[in-house]
């Protein structure tokens, strides 16, 4: 069964580092998302991103935040310069056009 | 604005028992999409279901089961003969109009052998 995968599975860095995040989406999705859990709470929305573009982005998604599909498969998140509060689960998620979403395993981001 | 409330933030049930997870929903859109979603210790997101506002069928998936009810906007979630590999954080979520997908903020489930 086809999966979304996400890499790395655990990121440590320091504040102020650059990182990115990693998703291969599902091959014949076309939507594509980024949410964020804070440990111990919700899932929370960061963006949405269709035909490459930015179709949508909650007020969590800054400056400090971009995302593109630079291969046309990879899907990323970029942090320009981490805060000790973007320390979070953060998820990958993407769709077909069915309204199902389906989720990455997770990236466990670090930020000391 | 769309919401989704879990009142329940954590269960314990003993193995075997049946346990219902609630979902409350708030969406003034009449086209909408829910959803279940299981995290188990290891963290990943798994999708469970997806029903949309049209479709006020119960559903059953062997010992889950699902109950859309638009009257009371509700879509609760019932496991059958709870099983210990059924422990996990839960997630309902909603869909509605052109607003991202929201989450409530779980239930712990905890079945104890």
């Amino acid at each position: 069964e086809p999966e979304v995968t996400q890499t790395p599975s655990h990121q440590v860095t320091q504040m102020g580092q650059e990182v990115i995040l990693r998703c291969v989406p599902i091959s014949n999705h076309l939507y594509f998302y980024w949410y964020r859990q804070i440990l111990g709470q919700k899932v929370e929305f960061l963006v949405s991103f269709y035909n490459n573009e930015i179709s949508e982005k909650s007020e969590i998604f800054d400056d400090q935040f971009s995302v593109e599909r630079p291969d046309g498969s990879n899907f990323t998140l970029k942090i320009r310069s981490t805060k000790l509060e973007d320390s979070a689960m953060y998820f990958c998620a993407t769709e077909h056009e069915t309204y199902e979403q389906y989720f990455g395993p997770g990236t466990r981001l670090t930020v000391t | 604005a769309q919401k989704v409330t879990q009142a329940q933030t954590e269960i314990s049930v003993v193995e075997k028992e049946d346990v219902t997870l609630d979902c409350v929903y708030e969406t003034r859109d009449t086209t909408y999409y829910l959803f279940w979603y299981k995290q188990p210790p290891s963290g990943e997101l798994v999708f469970l279901i997806r029903r949309n506002s049209f479709d006020e069928q119960n559903e059953i998936s062997g010992r889950y089961s699902w109950n859309f009810q638009k009257s009371t906007s509700s879509f609760n979630f019932t496991i059958t003969a709870s099983q210990v590999v059924d422990s996990a954080v839960y997630f309902c979520a909603l869909l509605s109009g052109n607003t991202p997908l929201v989450f409530g903020k779980g239930t712990r489930l905890s079945v104890i052998a």
